[in-house]
């Protein structure tokens, strides 16, 4: 079966600290990636996806970047951290077109930027 | 761009009672989601609905999905406290190719009373 992991769980960090979160996937093989924000509040925002190696799209112009550098593995990247980046950040994956088994999340990493 | 709009955005039930969330979107899509999310934690998948007057149910929820009308409804039966949480509703379309991506409503904040 397939599984998603995240992590860390929870992170603080400081202003203009650098980020890198890591989530990758298990038991399938060329997933779509995506990463998700939930700023406070409840809206989510999708801020990057990934449908291959090295191939990344950006929704929203914005202090962070995404690299997937294998297959499964999805990264979510910052040089230097703003308060407004703090936020609960939800990676996911669906299986290219058939999306019977439609997106699966991640537990989730909550961010707070001191 | 692709619009997707939940009402309610909060829904307080009484505890045995019946209510119905509703969820529309602005372009033509056939694949509708249902997600809940309990406080601090991720999303978790409910219904999958692919198609036209698909309808699924598990236990004391039921979705059901028009796409011609682009409406989806999510139906509570007889609710229990269990039951509170957020729900989302979220439209899977394709920007071209295999660049498949997922826009979430605001979600319903739902919170069932004794």
């Amino acid at each position: 079966s397939q599984t998603i992991h995240q992590w860390p769980a929870t992170l603080v960090q400081p202003v203009g600290s650098p980020l890198s979160l890591e989530c990758t996937v298990e038991g399938t093989s060329n997933p779509n990636l995506y990463w998700y924000r939930q700023a406070a509040g409840r809206g989510l925002q999708l801020l990057f996806y990934s449908v291959g190696i090295g191939q990344i799209s950006s929704e929203v112009p914005q202090n962070l970047s995404a690299s997937r550098p294998q297959d499964r593995q999805f990264i979510l990247s910052s040089k230097k951290l703003l308060l407004s980046d703090s936020g609960f950040y939800l990676c996911a994956w669906s299986a290219r077109r058939d999306t019977v088994y439609g997106y699966t999340f991640g537990s989730g990493t909550r961010l707070t930027v001191v | 761009e692709l619009k997707v709009e939940q009402n309610p955005l909060f829904l307080s039930m009484q505890e045995g009672k019946n209510y119905t969330i509703y969820c529309n979107y602005s372009t033509t899509s056939d694949r509708l989601y249902w997600y809940r999310q309990d406080p601090g934690k991720s999303l978790e998948s409910l219904f999958v609905l692919l198609s036209n007057g698909a309808v699924k149910q598990e236990g004391r929820l039921m979705a059901s999905l028009d796409t011609k009308a682009r409406l989806s409804t999510l139906h509570i039966t007889a609710a229990v406290h269990d039951l509170s949480a957020t729900y989302f509703c979220a439209v899977d379309m394709s920007s071209g190719g295999s660049n498949y991506k997922l826009t979430f409503g605001k979600g319903t904040l739902l919170t069932v009373n004794p």
